[in-house]
């Protein structure tokens, strides 16, 4: 089961919106709704920001959405403020033996 | 709201097992809704899905580590662990649990607890 594609890094300044994607395939991204977006700042524990491509747990503000299409999902952060400065990594639900799988992540700078 | 904690050796020698628990508080290990699953993030680099275990006793690993890793768990004293053999220096990481929530038509990782960094060194 190979990590999910992820651009290494995606830049914008503030008030930009920016898309990260990410890429599997039709056993994991393409097959099922079950890809996630995490964000992680440094020292820190990820935080769920997006379940099932483009549910948002509560508390999670709505400049963050998420959508797929085929075998690429795409978080999406509108309105880009620098808090939003992070690591963030998809992930998926897969049918491989391994049952879950890890975008490669993806740095997110705020110019 | 759940919540999980790691524990365990923060050093491990070289060619040893590392052995690491995770608590989980505020719901039941027991639960039909849940994966118990462990991650690991080496120094500046991504997250690994190391594998995870249902409470009957079905479990889930990466093919990579499959040959080493054991993971189990306890629903007497709602915790589950990981153990994970002959380790090297390339297993120095910390180490996540989280809850992979998994029932009506979703499933992703709701809970993490908060990392704890193993270094493997003589």
């Amino acid at each position: 089961q190979s990590a999910l594609t992820q651009p290494a890094s995606v830049s914008g300044s503030p008030g930009q919106s920016i898309t990260i994607s990410c890429t599997g395939t039709s056993s994991d991204v393409g097959g099922y709704d079950y890809v996630s977006w995490y964000q992680q700042h440094p020292g820190k524990a990820p935080k769920l920001m997006i379940s099932d491509v483009s549910n948002r747990p509560s508390g999670i503000s709505n400049r963050f959405s998420g959508s797929k299409s085929g075998n690429t999902a795409s978080l999406t952060i509108s309105g880009l403020q620098a808090e939003d400065e992070a690591d963030y990594y998809c992930s998926s639900y897969t049918s491989s033996s391994t049952l879950y799988v890890f975008g490669t992540g993806t740095k997110v700078t705020v110019l | 709201q759940l919540q999980l904690q790691e524990s365990g050796p923060g050093l491990v020698k070289p060619s040893e097992t590392l052995s690491l628990t995770c608590s989980v508080s505020g719901g039941s290990i027991s639960s039909t809704s849940y994966y118990w699953g462990w991650i690991r993030q080496p120094p500046g680099k991504g997250l690994e899905w190391i594998g995870s275990m249902y409470y009957s006793g079905n479990t889930h690993y990466s093919p990579s580590l499959k040959s080493r890793v054991t993971i189990f768990v306890d629903t007497s004293q709602n915790h589950f662990s990981l153990r994970l053999s002959s380790v090297t220096a390339a297993d120095t990481a910390v180490y996540y649990c989280a809850s992979l929530y998994c029932s009506g038509g979703r499933c992703h990782l709701d809970y993490w607890g908060q990392g704890t960094l193993v270094t493997v060194s003589s």
